[in-house]
């Protein structure tokens, strides 16, 4: 069936530092969502794409809708504490479709 | 604006016993909510689309009798673990999706340990 891959699986920071992980798919994907996910809680929406090659930012969040529909990256810069959690790539073909989660990318950063 | 809520935030019970977890969008309308399980370390998995005013649809493997779900209302969905055992302790967690949308807005979850 569908699949999302993550990468890294895990990433451990300075703080600081600027942080870089990707999504890919053997398949095509209409929308993508990045989700971030704090322990016990539930994930919370960070940035929606919805058209090839979109860049879109929020705050110090970029992220960037791949032009072969087939992957996505997500961007953050001046890394702070507050950032740690688990990020979680979402792909979505039509709105009918059920949305698919990628495994996941934890990031740890340290003061 | 669309925020999600689930109550229990958190919830012990006996083996056998059936529990029920609601779901609701309290700043926004949702034709669709969607109930996953997720396992410590490891990603969202989902068990069942609920739509408003019908019966859910669940994913391969998930039981439909263990896991009951209604839909009443346009901001409630409730998903009830039935005669619930040790191995469905997990974290439950619902979202929601604006009608007409792509989106889907997650609640904070429910965690559950049944002992």
């Amino acid at each position: 069936g569908q699949q999302l891959n993550q990468s890294p699986q895990s990433m451990f920071i300075q703080e600081g530092e600027d942080v870089s992980m990707n999504c890919t798919s053997s398949s095509i994907f209409n929308t993508w969502l990045w989700y971030k996910q704090d322990p016990g809680e539930g994930p919370v929406l960070l940035i929606a794409l919805y058209k090839a090659g979109e860049l879109t930012s929020n705050g110090r969040l970029t992220a960037q809708f791949g032009i072969t529909r087939k992957d996505s990256f997500l961007n953050i810069s001046a890394s702070i504490p507050s950032d740690v959690g688990i990020y979680f790539c979402a792909g979505l073909k039509t709105s009918y479709d059920k949305v698919i989660f990628g495994p996941g990318t934890s990031l740890s950063v340290i003061p | 604006g669309a925020v999600v809520s689930q109550h229990p935030s958190w919830v012990i019970c006996k083996s056998g016993t059936s529990v029920k977890i609601e779901c609701r969008s309290l700043d926004f309308q949702a034709t669709t909510m969607f109930w996953y399980r997720q396992f410590p370390k490891q990603s969202l998995m989902l068990m069942a689309t609920s739509n408003e005013g019908s019966k859910a649809t669940y994913e391969q493997g998930v039981e439909k009798d263990k896991f009951l779900i209604n839909h009443a209302s346009l901001t409630l969905s409730t998903l009830t673990v039935t005669s619930a055992h040790p191995e469905d302790s997990s974290f439950y967690i619902c979202s929601a999706q604006v009608a007409g949308g792509d989106t889907q807005y997650f609640g904070p979850g429910t965690r559950l340990t049944v002992l």
